[in-house]
């Protein structure tokens, strides 16, 4: 099935670093929504962006909706240990379905 | 907690034989999507329920159904399992029908052996 283009795979950093991550699609999406994984659990909605060039921010995450609105990025600041676990990025248009992207495994040193 | 539930946590089946996993959406909400993860497919969106009415479908087998029930709870019934069908199963629910924002359940594991 299609899947949003989502980079790096996997990331393993220090805590204290600023990590960053993105999503390119050969599509336009209407809205872009940035989901966190846990293991054994569901993805939980961390941030939701409906316009192009639109940034928003919910505490050390900061996302963009790309101008093109074929591209996004979460960057987490400061990260933590607690911010381990799997980000999904999800494009979503008026059918309502989401396409996600194949997630960035995060893993924090302490 | 997202406030959308699903039963059962875990499921172990053999192939040929079917299932039926639950889903009870957050208070209010009247959407329903059933969500598949694998491991090589990643998450991969089967189908959605507007306040009873099938309103969009992915990339569903025919072996899969579902259905809304007047409560506004969901089924996911699944049939003739082969062991490809061993995934995380996933239903979401939102307020509306068009362009809100998706709060995930904890997920059905379903292990076909």
């Amino acid at each position: 099935g299609q899947q949003l283009n989502q980079s790096p795979q996997s990331m393993f950093i220090q805590e204290g670093e600023d990590v960053s991550m993105n999503c390119t699609s050969s599509s336009i999406f209407n809205t872009w929504l940035w989901y966190k994984q846990d293991p054994g659990e569901g993805p939980v909605l961390l941030i939701a962006l409906y316009k192009a060039g639109e940034l928003t921010s919910n505490g050390r995450l900061t996302a963009q909706f790309g101008i093109t609105r074929k591209d996004s990025f979460l960057n987490i600041s400061a990260s933590i240990p607690s911010d381990v676990g799997i980000y999904f990025c999800a494009g979503q248009n008026a059918g309502n379905m989401l396409t996600f992207g194949g997630g960035t495994r995060l893993m924090v040193k302490p | 907690d997202s406030g959308v539930t699903q039963t059962p946590k875990h499921l172990i089946t053999a192939t040929g034989q079917r299932v039926t996993l639950r889903c009870s959406p957050r208070s209010g909400d009247l959407s329903v999507y059933w969500y598949q993860q694998s491991l090589d497919q990643g998450l991969q969106f089967l189908i959605q329920y507007y306040n009873g009415e099938e309103r969009a479908k992915g990339n569903i087998l025919e072996r899969f159904s579902a259905q809304q029930f007047p409560d506004l709870h969901s089924e996911l019934n699944l049939s003739s399992l082969e062991l490809g069908d061993s995934a995380l199963y996933f239903c979401a629910s939102s307020p509306g029908g068009f362009g809100d924002e998706q709060y995930f359940g904890p997920g059905t594991r379903l292990t076909v052996t």
